[in-house]
């Protein structure tokens, strides 16, 4: 299994531009989440979906996009990039979503200018 | 919505020494507390969890301990070694009772573990 995996690595975008952040697991898990990461901040949660076709809003979901057709791909957009969302982006995926263990991806860092 | 409070947020021990991260929540209804270490570079990866039925969890070197009266719970690692350095995050979420696994994290605490 190759886990969760997230595409790009590292992206520089301008003020404005769109993008999707790609996020897949092979596990088969219900529950998958996005997150970023600010210093000092911790992790917060943008959104998250309980299984295909069903999203939910997390503490910060503004200027953010997501849908989930199918169970093992869960995208994140960006409609209109800001320099506020200069973060690190982290996808995490979990069995049930029932309070059982959630698996992070490698990360996404965004720069945007 | 929930709080987490963690502290302290850079930690330095020597090796062999112990280390103890402690956190605080503000949602009575949480019920299951994991924590995460970092790596630099890297996502976070589970290390232990506790579940509000607990008060206490063994994993070798690593515990943790709850004291759900106080909403307070904390990770012992035991025997440090160099390989402990990393950023250690402590989480809260509802759980099966409600609120699915939408962690709330705290901030971070730096360990650095000298020779």
């Amino acid at each position: 299994n190759a886990g969760v995996t997230q595409t790009p690595k590292f992206q520089v975008l301008k003020t404005g531009q769109s993008m999707t952040l790609q996020c897949a697991q092979d596990m088969n898990h219900e529950y998958m989440s996005w997150y970023r990461q600010d210093p000092g901040m911790g992790l917060r949660l943008i959104h998250y979906s309980v299984g295909a076709g069903i999203t939910d809003q997390g503490e910060v979901p503004n200027g953010y996009n997501v849908s989930r057709s199918t169970t093992e791909d869960f995208p994140l957009r960006l409609l209109s990039a800001a320099p506020s969302q200069t973060s690190v982006y982290f996808c995490a995926s979990s069995y049930s979503g029932q309070g059982d263990e959630q698996y992070f991806g490698p990360g996404t860092r965004l720069t945007v200018t | 919505g929930e709080n987490v409070e963690q502290h302290p947020s850079t930690l330095s021990v020597q090796e062999g020494d112990s280390a103890v991260i402690k956190c605080t929540y503000s949602d009575s209804a949480s019920n299951y507390f994991p924590w995460y270490k970092q790596e630099l570079g890297k996502g976070p990866q589970l290390i232990i969890d506790i579940r509000s039925n607990v008060g206490e969890k063994k994993d070798q070197r690593i515990a943790v301990t709850l004291n759900k009266t106080a909403k307070h719970f904390s990770l012992h690692i035991t025997e440090t070694q160099p390989e402990d350095s990393a950023v250690y995050f402590c989480a809260a979420s509802r759980g099966i009772t409600g609120g699915g696994n939408k962690l709330t994290f705290g901030t971070g605490t730096q360990l650095k573990v000298e020779l």
